[in-house]
């Protein structure tokens, strides 16, 4: 039972690249979000999806984009890499009733 | 601002004492979560309170949901050092998690 699975675990790009962060999960849930999480910031949400062919904004959405693939895949997307985008980013999933996230274990992008 | 707020952003004790962490909004909550994040890994969850004035034990760990569900507290009594870790506050206002902006515990030998 993989859970929630990301990749990469670790990227470094150069300002103005761009690149996808891969996200799936197995447990048949509705519910999935991106969040990046930045030293005394705890997770920030940047978007997050209710359902297969619905997204919406959370917090930080700018520099983001995202494709909900089908019900499994979700992945986030930046088009023109820029410093502020270095953050750890993490996936999540969650049943209905939100009793529970339950997250990947990220990926490190540190862009230069 | 950030939804929830954690207080406090860091916290160092020996072994042994005890701690209590803060999570506050101004908006209400159906529920509260409580997750531990070790480093390298995601969040993990430890509890959800759900009734006001509700208070749940995990072992030497308590929860408490406030009375108005604005605000939870965490209570670790005698603290060992496989407490440490960043603690997050979470909850749901409509269908998205928002989460605190976290309390990193280090529990010193």
């Amino acid at each position: 039972n993989a859970g929630v699975t990301q990749t990469p675990k670790f990227q470094v790009l150069k300002t103005g690249q761009s690149m996808t962060l891969q996200c799936a999960q197995d447990m048949n849930h509705n519910s999935m979000y991106w969040y990046r999480q930045d030293p005394g910031m705890g997770l920030r949400l940047i978007y997050y999806s209710a359902s297969e062919g619905t997204t919406d904004k959370g917090e930080v959405p700018n520099g983001y984009n995202v494709s909900r693939l089908n019900k499994r895949e979700f992945s986030l997307r930046l088009e023109s890499a820029a410093p502020s985008q270095t953050s750890v980013y993490f996936c999540a999933s969650s049943p209905p009733g939100f009793t529970e996230a339950f997250f990947g274990q990220g990926t490190r992008l540190t862009v230069v | 601002t950030q939804l929830l707020e954690q207080s406090p952003q860091f916290l160092s004790i020996q072994e042994g004492e005890n701690l209590t962490v803060y999570c506050n909004s101004s908006s209400v909550f159906s529920s509260l979560q409580w997750y531990r994040q070790e480093p390298g890994e995601g969040p993990v969850l430890l509890v959800t309170v759900v009734t006001g004035g509700e208070v749940k034990k995990l072992k030497r760990l308590t929860f408490q949901f406030g009375d108005a569900r604005k605000d939870s507290s965490l209570h670790i009594t005698a603290a060992q050092p496989g407490d440490t870790g960043l603690y997050l506050c979470a909850g749901a206002p409509g269908n998205q998690f928002y989460f605190g902006t976290g309390t990193s515990l280090t529990v010193i030998p």
